[in-house]
Formats: structure tokens, C-alpha cells, sequence
């Protein structure tokens, strides 16, 4: 079992559309966990961080975390081309910062 | 202030080569991790540096990979004999860990290509 796993995708949504991303984790203790997006032939980029059940929103992102459910999401509100992207997501599990990251789900948002 | 920077920013070796990839964390970081990305493929993660402390070697695949920090500033990745396999884009990245948020924040990578 992948320890975090991601909607594989590809995800296409319309211009102006929310966009939902979804995390499963396998560890119940993981304390943190990060959204980052990557665009092709770059290196990731942090969008947002959540430490605690419920809901964080930063502009047009909100991220979602269920810790019981051990998922965590993150919406993307009107959507633009420029989201167009892949979307990473990490998993803070030990004593440190070493991060288990998902393989990613690519977005698309269409004109 | 300035980001993690990485060198060089592009590498191709032939087969059997050695290579130093350097990275600098953000001033003030203590933490300084080694990612690899092979094309079309999530982070795999490689080895953690914080501070003093014993590095954290548990994602190396093989012993001809190595890697150094002195104190909490520059890190050179080592490669010894390079494959075709390690052909990929090397990520570091660096965070605080005062405060538990150890938000990670990455450098643009160095690509290498071995021939």
C-alpha cells in the first residue's frame, strides 16, 4: 500500500470551475501536511500547509483535513488556465521534516 | 530574501562519471533535504541534514550515492560510477524546524542526464 496516494487523474475542469484535489495517507500520525504545485520542468512550489482538522483557505485555496478519515484536499476556486499544473501532495510522519509526497495529480483548466 | 539555489542547474555525464551537485539552502534554515525526481514521477526522497545532528540516510539507493553539509549551509550530493538510472532531476530543499511547521521550500533542481 503507497503510503500517500493521490486521485491519479488527469483532472479537467473549465475555466472559472472548482477544481478538488484529493490525499489519502496510511499513517494515523501524521502531523502535517502540504499541497505543492509543479509546473512541467520546474521544481515544486509550497501553496499551502495544514496542521489541524478542518478547513484552511488562502485566496482561492482551500485546504481540507479529516485526520479520522486520514485525508486531506484541497479546492481550487475559479480556477484559471495559469492552475494548469501538477499538484503534489506531502505527509509529515516522523519526528522531523522528512516528507512522503503522492505522485501527483495533473490539472488542466480549459478556456 | 534569496531561495534555495542549486549547481548546476544542468549536468550530462557519460556512464561511470562522477558528479557533485551543490545546493545552499535560505539563510537561516537548518533543515536541508535531497530529493530525486525521475521524468513522470513523484519525489523520492534521499537524505536529511539537520543541523549537527546525524544525517538521515534512509532514501539513498545505493552506496555510490553520498552526500555532505558542513554545519547549516552548503551541501554537495556525490555520485559515484553514475548509471543510466540515475538519470533524473535532483531537488533540494530547506526549512526551519523551530515552531513543528517544516514547511519546505525547494531550490529549481539540477538536472542530469548520464549517457
Amino acid at each position: 500500500q503507497k503510503e500517500v496516494e493521490q486521485n491519479s487523474g488527469p483532472l479537467s475542469v473549465p475555466e472559472g470551475a472548482i477544481a478538488s484535489l484529493n490525499c489519502t495517507y496510511s499513517d494515523r500520525g501524521s502531523q502535517s501536511f502540504f499541497w505543492y504545485r509543479q509546473y512541467s520542468g520546474k521544481s515544486p512550489e509550497l501553496i499551502m500547509s495544514i496542521y489541524s482538522n478542518g478547513d484552511k483557505e488562502d485566496g482561492r485555496f482551500t485546504a481540507q483535513l479529516n485526520k479520522a478519515s486520514q485525508y486531506v484536499s484541497l479546492l481550487i476556486r475559479d480556477s484559471q488556465p495559469s492552475d494548469s499544473a501538477t499538484y503534489l501532495c506531502a505527509v509529515r510522519s516522523g519526528s522531523y521534516g522528512k516528507l512522503t509526497f503522492g505522485q501527483g495529480t495533473i490539472l488542466t483548466v480549459h478556456p | 530574501g534569496a531561495g534555495v539555489s542549486q549547481s548546476p542547474s544542468n549536468k550530462v555525464t557519460e556512464k561511470g562519471k562522477d558528479v557533485e551537485l551543490r545546493c545552499d539552502p535560505i539563510s537561516g534554515h537548518t533543515a536541508l533535504y535531497w530529493y530525486r525526481q525521475r521524468l513522470g514521477q513523484g519525489l523520492e526522497f534521499l537524505i536529511y541534514f539537520q543541523g549537527n545532528s546525524a544525517p538521515d540516510k534512509s532514501g539513498l539507493p545505493s552506496d555510490r550515492f553520498s552526500a555532505e553539509r558542513t554545519g547549516e549551509s552548503v551541501s554537495t550530493l556525490t555520485i559515484q560510477r553514475t548509471q543510466q538510472e540515475d538519470s533524473a532531476v535532483y531537488l533540494c530543499a530547506s526549512s526551519y524546524t523551530s515552531g513543528g511547521t517544516y514547511e519546505q521550500y525547494f531550490g529549481p533542481g539540477t538536472r542530469l542526464t548520464v549517457t
